[in-house]
C-alpha cells in the first residue's frame, strides 16, 4: 500500500499570500489530521477530517482552515501568511471509524516544509 | 498542563550504548493509547509502537523495548546497543478520549559513532 503522500514538498511564499497544501491518505483510511511543526512549539494538532466533516479543532487562528473530499483527500489553506507561519506541515492518517478514542496508528505523510518570507 | 511530557529534550550516547527514553503523560480516561514515533532528518514520522491502557506488557522488538507502568504513568522506550542510524527525534504521544493525539516535545538522540 501507497503510504500518505503531500504535495507540494516545499513552498515558499511572501507574507500576506495565501497558500493550499495537499494530503493524499493512505488508502482505506478516512480519517485525515493535520499538524504543524516549528522548532519553537513542536507538533501542535490543526484538525482533523473524518467523513468530509471537521471532527476535532486545535487552537489556531481563522486563518487555517481545511477540508477534506469524498475520496477522503484532505487540503488545508492558510490565508494572509505571516512569518510565524514558517513551518513542517504534517498530514496524518488512520482508519478510525467512529467517535471516542483514537484507537488506530495515525500514519504521517513526509510533511510540506513552508518558509514564509 | 502538559499530557504528555519528554524531559529529556537532547540526548547523545557512543554507539553501541544502551538508552533510555522517557515519557510521562496525564489522562483521567481510563482507556486511552499511547504511542511512539521516530521522526529522522528526512521529517517523516515513523509509527514505532501503539499501546492500549489495559495491556501493560512490555514489549520488545529486536533492539527497543518499551516499558508501559500505569502506576507513574510513564511509558518509556530504551534502545538496547544503539547505532548511528538510530539518532533522530523521537516523540511520545498520547490518545484519549476526543480524537486528538497529544505529542511531547520529541527527544533528540544523537548517536556518536
Amino acid at each position: 500500500k501507497a503510504g500518505v503522500t503531500q504535495t507540494p514538498r516545499y513552498l515558499i511564499k511572501t507574507r500576506g499570500q495565501q497558500v493550499t497544501l495537499s494530503c493524499s491518505p493512505i488508502s482505506g483510511h478516512r480519517s485525515v489530521s493535520w499538524y504543524q511543526q516549528t522548532p519553537g512549539q513542536g507538533l501542535q494538532f490543526l484538525f482533523e477530517y473524518f467523513s468530509e466533516t471537521q471532527r476535532n479543532k486545535g487552537n489556531f487562528p481563522g486563518r487555517f482552515s481545511g477540508r477534506q473530499f469524498s475520496n477522503s483527500r484532505s487540503e488545508m489553506n492558510v490565508s494572509t501568511l505571516e512569518l510565524g507561519d514558517s513551518a513542517l506541515y504534517l498530514c496524518a492518517s488512520s482508519l478510525t471509524q467512529g467517535g471516542g478514542v483514537i484507537r488506530e496508528t495515525q500514519y504521517f505523510g513526509p510533511g510540506t516544509r513552508l518558509l514564509v518570507l | 498542563a502538559q499530557k504528555v511530557t519528554q524531559a529529556q529534550t537532547e540526548i547523545s550516547v557512543v554507539e553501541k550504548e544502551d538508552v533510555t527514553l522517557d515519557c510521562v503523560y496525564e489522562t483521567r480516561d481510563t482507556t486511552y493509547y499511547l504511542f511512539w514515533y521516530k521522526q529522522p532528518p528526512s521529517g517523516e514520522l515513523v509509527f514505532l509502537i501503539r499501546r492500549n491502557s489495559f495491556d501493560e506488557q512490555n514489549e520488545i522488538s529486536g533492539r527497543y523495548s518499551w516499558n508501559f507502568q500505569k502506576s507513574t504513568s510513564s511509558f518509556n522506550f530504551t534502545i538496547t546497543a544503539s547505532q548511528v542510524v538510530d539518532s533522530a527525534v523521537y516523540f511520545c504521544a498520547l490518545s484519549e478520549s476526543g480524537n486528538q493525539f497529544y505529542f511531547g516535545t520529541g527527544t533528540s538522540l544523537t548517536v556518536i559513532p
